[in-house]
């Protein structure tokens, strides 16, 4: 049974330029969250995708924007990259209902802005 | 009013013994304590969670306190090991958030052999 999957596994960017990450939740999962994770710090929730829709967002800028495919696959673009947004990027899904809070961690993507 | 609290930032115990990290919170409408643990370059793993109706929870090594009108809880773990040294995280969850979990700041544990 695969995990959650995340790509790529690091990436390196220059301030100003667009970057786009992707998740697959675990097998029978259906939602999915984006998690920032700054070097020694907790995970800052980001937002929450189900059924291809945005369904809480983290205080985070317009700049963080994301997509929910059919298969439950999800995207996490920024935009106009900033140095502050170097980070582990965490993508965590989970099931619909009683268990929703029960959330599954992928490795993450390492984002360098330089 | 939505942060978790954790302590210590980091802690260091011989193999066998018990590390107890610990966590406070204010928001009373949290619902869901989990713990996770991270390894160096993985994601967090979810260890073990424990919702507000039950004071304690144990899972193998792994316990959970809860103290509702302290709004306290913290994480037991016994007969630690060296494997076990890793960054823990515990976190909670409001009620009606779809999951959005808020995470304290973690704990590095190290277990010397």
């Amino acid at each position: 049974d695969a995990g959650v999957t995340q790509s790529p596994t690091h990436l390196i960017k220059t301030r100003g330029q667009q970057v786009t990450l992707r998740c697959s939740p675990k097998s029978g999962h259906d939602t999915v969250s984006w998690y920032q994770q700054a070097l020694g710090q907790g995970p800052q929730f980001i937002f929450q995708y189900y059924e291809e829709e945005e369904r809480q967002r983290g205080n985070f800028p317009d700049r963080f924007s994301g997509h929910q495919f059919p298969n439950y696959s999800s995207e996490l673009n920024v935009n106009a990259l900033l140095l502050g947004d170097s980070a582990l990027y965490l993508c965590a899904s989970s099931l619909p209902g009683v268990l929703d809070y029960e959330q599954y961690f992928g490795p993450g993507t390492r984002l360098t802005v330089t | 009013q939505q942060q978790v609290k954790q302590s210590p930032q980091s802690l260091i115990v011989q193999k066998g013994g018990i590390p107890i990290i610990n966590c406070a919170y204010e928001n009373t409408a949290f619902d869901y304590f989990p713990w996770y643990q991270q390894f160096p370059g993985k994601g967090p793993a979810l260890l073990i969670a424990i919702r507000p109706d039950v004071s304690e929870k144990k899972e193998g090594r792994f316990t959970i306190s809860f103290n509702k009108s302290a709004k306290q809880f913290s994480l037991h773990i016994m007969d630690s090991q060296p494997g076990d040294s890793a960054t823990y995280f515990c976190a909670a969850s409001v009620r009606g958030s779809q999951g959005n979990l808020i995470f304290g700041k973690g704990t590095k544990l190290s277990v010397k052999p």
